[in-house]
Parts: structure tokens; C-alpha cells; sequence
């Protein structure tokens, strides 16, 4: 079965500081990859998404990047963290074509 | 207008209750309909994944799709304290795999 990997749970961070999270999958080949935060009270955003190896979309201009160096391996960066940078990050995937998307639990990320 | 229309609740139902989650949208090229639930502190779970219109049902659970009137509903049914979290319902079309989420129904099922 498919399994979503996000490390770490929480994470509090000073703004200017900089951010990796990563996402790491298995039990499936070559999927789609997402990002997503969720703010509350207004529901999930998607920040970037992935078909493949070095190949990213991103939906909405902003402080942060991503990156796929392998092909289980997401990871969303930023090299100065703003406050507005706060929520939580999810990380999805797709696996087969017009399969839906599963998520993992997550990081909670405060920044102050 | 948003998208996707979700009342964010919270809805406060007694143990046993039929409970019934709604969302509205206004993309008449939505196909592609989802409901996930969410615990506090974890990621969204997918429970429901229908296409098109008509209904679904999988154990206590009923998704329901209404295009004419760009109507989605999640129906519990023998709802228990387990079931207490957020709802949220997502949609996409046929050719895409952006899903536009809700923002979420809060639910609290008291013993």
C-alpha cells in the first residue's frame, strides 16, 4: 500500500530562517506529487506539484520552493521564512491515472 | 464567490445521529468528487470518490452528487464520538488533477 513519509510533525522556526521539509512515498512508482497548506479557516492550498524528476509546477508565486531529486522524494524549501510562511504543510500523492490523492499527516510549522 | 462552498460549521450531533455534510459549487466542469476527513493534527483521510452524479455508499457513509444543482452531500449514518472531526469535500475536472477544496465542516459527535 501506498505510505507518505513527512518529517517533522512540528517545527517552530525564527523568521529569516531558512526551511526544508521533506516528503518521501513508497509503495508506488513514479507518482504525482504534491504540496499543499492549509491555514485555518481557509482551507487547503496548493503550493507545487511534480510528474516526475526535476520537474515542478508551482500554482502560486510566493516565498517558498520545491524540489524532486528522486522519485519518492519531495521536498519544499524556503532560504528566509516569513511569518505568513505558518500552517500546516501536507504532502500528497497520486498514484495511478484519475486515482484520488492521499495525503500525509503533515508539519505544523510556526514561525515567530 | 468561492468555487467551493463549505458552512465551516461547527455541527454538534448526540451519538446515533444521521448527519448530513453539504457543499456547493459553482464550475459545472467538476466530475471528479471527494470527501476527506480530517483528525486534529493529522492529514485529510480520503473517506468517499465518486464520479459524476448519482450516489455512493460504503459502510455507515453516502456520498451523494447533485450536477443539476451543483450540490455535493456526505450522509453518516449511526454516527458515533469517533466520527468527530473536520469534513472536507474537494472536486476537479475531468482533465486536470488540481482538486479545489472546501474549507471544511467541523463535526463533534457527543456520547
Amino acid at each position: 500500500s501506498q505510505t507518505i513519509h513527512q518529517w517533522p510533525a512540528t517545527l517552530v522556526q525564527p523568521v529569516g530562517s531558512p526551511l526544508s521539509l521533506e516528503c518521501t512515498v513508497e509503495g508506488t512508482s513514479n507518482p504525482n506529487l504534491y504540496w499543499y497548506r492549509q491555514a485555518a479557516g481557509r482551507g487547503l492550498q496548493l503550493l507545487f506539484y511534480s510528474v516526475g524528476i526535476g520537474q515542478i509546477s508551482s500554482e502560486v508565486p510566493q516565498n517558498l520552493s520545491a524540489s524532486r531529486p528522486q522519485d519518492r522524494q519531495f521536498i519544499l524549501s524556503s532560504k528566509k521564512l516569513l511569518l505568513s510562511d505558518s500552517g500546516f504543510y501536507l504532502c500528497a500523492l497520486r498514484g495511478t491515472e484519475g486515482s484520488p490523492l492521499h495525503f500525509g499527516n503533515g508539519t505544523r510549522l510556526t514561525v515567530t | 464567490q468561492k468555487e467551493v462552498e463549505q458552512d465551516p460549521g461547527p455541527l454538534s450531533v448526540p451519538e446515533g445521529a444521521i448527519v448530513s455534510l453539504n457543499c456547493t459549487y459553482s464550475n459545472s466542469a467538476f466530475q471528479y468528487f471527494m470527501w476527506y476527513r480530517q483528525y486534529s493534527r493529522k492529514g485529510p483521510e480520503l473517506l468517499m470518490y465518486t464520479y459524476s452524479s448519482g450516489n455512493k455508499e460504503d459502510g455507515r457513509f453516502t456520498a451523494q452528487v447533485d450536477k443539476s444543482s451543483k450540490y455535493i452531500s456526505l450522509f453518516i449514518r449511526d454516527s458515533q464520538p469517533s466520527d468527530s472531526a473536520t469534513y472536507l469535500c474537494a472536486m476537479r475536472t475531468y482533465n486536470t488533477d488540481k482538486l479545489i477544496f472546501g474549507t471544511g465542516t467541523r463535526l463533534q459527535v457527543f456520547p
